[in-house]
């Protein structure tokens, strides 16, 4: 079936470095998003792209559809950037989205 | 950013009972999708659901569930009976269209106890 690899499943950091999250698909996708779960369990929208990249402040979104795969590159990382990290992606010819393993990611000071 | 509401926040009941989950919509959004999260674990898709139909569902939308948005009022998830399995987080969403190509939004989540 349609399946979301992402990697790593958990990331320690310390603050001020950086890191990509990456989702590999196994069938083409028409868009991903990606967000961030925090310690009360909500959803934040941190990206949405159907193509291309995106930036917003220390983070970055790449999408590349063709080779079926996006990433989140963070960088100068925060306390407040801790949290799960999932990607999303809705398959070409359904209404279905199919959301990755998520990456536990610790901050550290 | 739009916002998706879900009502209770926090739903406690014995195995057996019916349950209703509650879900407001960003307002001039037309497909809405129930998720369930176990602690912890994956988002799991359950139902996506347009013009007063379910468009695509997963194998873990049981025949105890149903789904409707009676007359554009909330959208909800009723489970009939439940089962201690049912236990989880669910979290609705809604987005403009559809086909895996508009941006969803979430709401805050409904944690569901069965015990």
């Amino acid at each position: 079936g349609d399946q979301v690899e992402q990697s790593p499943s958990a990331l320690s950091l310390h603050e001020g470095t950086g890191s990509a999250l990456r989702c590999n698909f196994t069938t083409t996708m028409r868009a991903v998003q990606w967000f961030q779960q925090n310690s009360r369990g909500s959803l934040i929208n941190l990206f949405y792209l159907a193509s291309g990249t995106k930036e917003n402040g220390r983070l970055k979104s790449t999408f590349n559809s063709k080779e079926s795969y996006s990433t989140l590159h963070i960088r100068d990382a925060q306390l407040e950037d801790s949290g799960t990290y999932f990607c999303a992606a809705g398959t070409s010819n359904t209404n279905k989205v199919v959301f990755g393993t998520g990456t536990r990611l610790q901050v550290l000071p | 950013g739009p916002k998706v509401l879900q009502i209770p926040s926090h739903q406690i009941i014995d195995m057996g009972q019916m349950v209703t989950l509650n879900c407001d919509p960003v307002s001039n959004h037309l497909y809405f999708y129930w998720y369930k999260q176990i602690l912890g674990q994956q988002m799991e898709f359950l139902v996506n659901f347009y013009n007063g139909k379910v468009m695509e569902k997963s194998k873990l939308f049981k025949d105890q569930f149903s789904v409707e948005r009676p007359d554009g009022s909330y959208f909800t998830l009723k489970i009939q009976p439940t089962a201690l399995e049912d236990s989880a987080v669910y979290f609705c969403a809604s987005s403009l269209a559809g086909q895996g190509a508009y941006e969803q939004y979430f709401g805050p989540g409904t944690r569901l106890t069965v015990l």
